[in-house]
């Protein structure tokens, strides 16, 4: 079992449906981090978080330590949102080592 | 500031050849990695560098090496290449000061063993 799973695998929207990627983790973390990473492009780092709840434009990613899992939310998606959304965490006692989901692929129509 | 730049973007390689991917960053970071990213998998770190002079290895170090002489340059040497290597590696960088650092990935190089 990976230590981090994201779900669903393949997301497809239509634009302006507000969208909910998930991240369940099964180890102790530091922060969690949530990427973009658009078809054939780079890798861009969103939020980084270890509580609570961080809001960038219509991005919105929460964290419930407790129940070790996360949420990244879009709302009023657009075809520009289209990419793979991965989670990735701090965990065993690291600040700087990462443990990746398999990421999650969105496709927003227009 | 360029971030963190990658070369060759793309290679084609035949087995038994060897390569150089080369990985630059002008941020003054100090932590560095090498990731290879598979299809349907997540990101695994090959060797990672918390320094210059400092390398450490990942996950799936095997057939890899990598050296850190300065503080901006990481190259990750590829010795024998093999099918199972055909991947598409990203180079990042991090501050490596305080906690929980964000790392910024380069565009990415992808390589195709025959």
């Amino acid at each position: 079992k990976n230590e981090v799973e994201q779900s669903p695998q393949n997301l497809t929207a239509q634009e302006g449906e507000f969208i909910t990627i998930n991240c369940s983790y099964s180890v102790g973390i530091s922060a969690l981090h949530w990427l973009q990473q658009h078809p054939g492009g780079g890798i861009v780092s969103l939020f980084m978080l270890s509580s609570g709840k961080k809001k960038h434009g219509r991005l919105i990613a929460t964290i419930n330590i407790q129940e070790k899992h996360s949420s990244l939310h879009i709302t009023a998606s657009h075809p520009r949102d289209s990419a793979v959304y991965i989670c990735a965490v701090n965990s065993g006692g690291s600040n700087y080592k990462l443990t990746f989901g398999k990421g999650t692929l969105l496709t927003v129509n227009p | 500031n360029a971030g963190v730049t990658q070369t060759p973007k793309f290679r084609i390689l035949k087995i038994g050849q060897s390569m150089t991917l080369q990985c630059t960053q002008d941020m003054n970071h100090n932590y560095m990695y090498w990731y290879r990213q598979d299809p349907g998998m997540g990101l695994k770190l090959i060797y990672y560098s918390v320094g210059a002079g400092i390398t450490d290895k990942g996950e799936v170090p095997n057939g890899y090496n990598v050296s850190r002489s300065t503080t901006e340059d990481f190259p990750l040497r590829l010795e024998l290449a093999a099918p199972s290597q055909t991947s598409v590696y990203f180079c990042a960088s991090s501050p490596g000061q305080g906690h929980y650092n964000e790392q910024f990935f380069g565009p990415g190089t992808r390589l195709t063993v025959l």
